[in-house]
C-alpha cells in the first residue's frame, strides 16, 4: 500500500538514449511533482501537474516531458539523454486541505548516464 | 538573498545529545512548515509539520516556528544512531504551489 511509487529504482544507460520514468500515487491527491536532486542534496522543482494540467513548468531542458495520463499518475520521458542528466528523480503528491499543504515523496529514480 | 537558507553541516553529536536544526527564511508570506528526514538513498519522509507560528511535539521530535524572526527550529532529543539522516526544512504559503526548500542539514549521530 505504498503511498507514492517510483519505477524504475535504478536506470543506468548510455548518452543519446530515451528513457521513461513512471510515477503513481493512491492518495487520491490532485497535484504531482517531479524533482531533481543533484549531488549536493539540493532539490530542484522540475515540472507539476494539477489534475491533469501543467501548472509548474520550470527551466527544465526540452529533452524532458511530462505527461500525465490521469490524478493518479505522472510520467517523465527525457530524450537524448546527457551526462548532466545523472541525478536521482523524485516524484511528489501534494494534499492540501485547510490549514494543511504538504508533499509526500516517493522512493526515487537513480538515473546515471554513462 | 536564497528564500530558505540552512546550513548545510555536516553535524555529529554523541548518542543522546539533543539535535538542534534551524531555517531562516526571507518571505513573510510563508504560512506552512515542514521538515523532512532523507535516509541515504531514500525519498524525503515527511517529519513534522506545524501551520503558523508555534510549537509542534511529537515524542522525541520538537518544531517551532517564530514567523516574526523568519526562524523555524527542529529539536531532536535524546538522539539516536538511527537518527542519522539529512534534514531537510520546506515552507510554502496558501495559493503557491511549490514548496521552498533549504539545502539539507546532514545529522550524524555517534553510538
Amino acid at each position: 500500500d505504498t503511498a507514492v511509487s517510483q519505477t524504475p529504482k535504478y536506470l543506468v544507460t548510455q548518452m543519446g538514449n530515451d528513457k521513461s520514468i513512471k510515477c503513481e500515487q493512491n492518495l487520491g491527491h490532485d497535484t504531482m511533482y517531479w524533482y531533481k536532486q543533484d549531488s549536493k542534496k539540493f532539490l530542484k522543482i522540475m515540472f507539476s501537474y494539477n489534475n491533469k494540467e501543467l501548472i509548474i513548468n520550470e527551466t527544465v531542458p526540452n529533452r524532458f516531458s511530462p505527461k500525465s495520463p490521469d490524478k493518479a499518475h505522472l510520467n517523465l520521458h527525457i530524450n537524448s539523454l546527457e551526462l548532466g542528466d545523472s541525478a536521482v528523480y523524485f516524484c511528489a503528491s501534494r494534499r492540501t486541505s485547510g490549514d494543511t499543504d504538504t508533499q509526500y515523496f516517493g522512493p526515487g529514480t537513480r538515473l546515471t548516464v554513462l | 538573498q536564497k528564500e530558505v537558507e540552512q546550513d548545510p553541516g555536516p553535524l555529529s553529536v554523541p548518542e543522546g545529545a539533543i539535535v538542534s536544526l534551524n531555517c531562516t527564511y526571507s518571505n513573510s508570506a510563508f504560512q506552512y512548515f515542514m521538515w523532512y528526514r532523507q535516509y541515504s538513498r531514500k525519498g524525503p519522509e515527511l517529519l513534522m509539520y506545524t501551520y503558523s507560528s508555534g510549537n509542534k511535539e511529537d515524542g522525541r521530535f520538537t518544531a517551532q516556528v517564530d514567523k516574526s524572526s523568519k526562524y523555524i527550529s527542529l529539536f531532536i532529543r535524546d538522539s539516536q544512531p538511527s537518527d542519522s539522516a539529512t534534514y531537510l526544512c520546506a515552507m510554502s504559503f496558501y495559493g503557491n504551489n511549490r514548496l521552498a526548500f533549504g539545502k539539507g542539514n546532514q545529522v550524524v549521530v555517534i553510538p
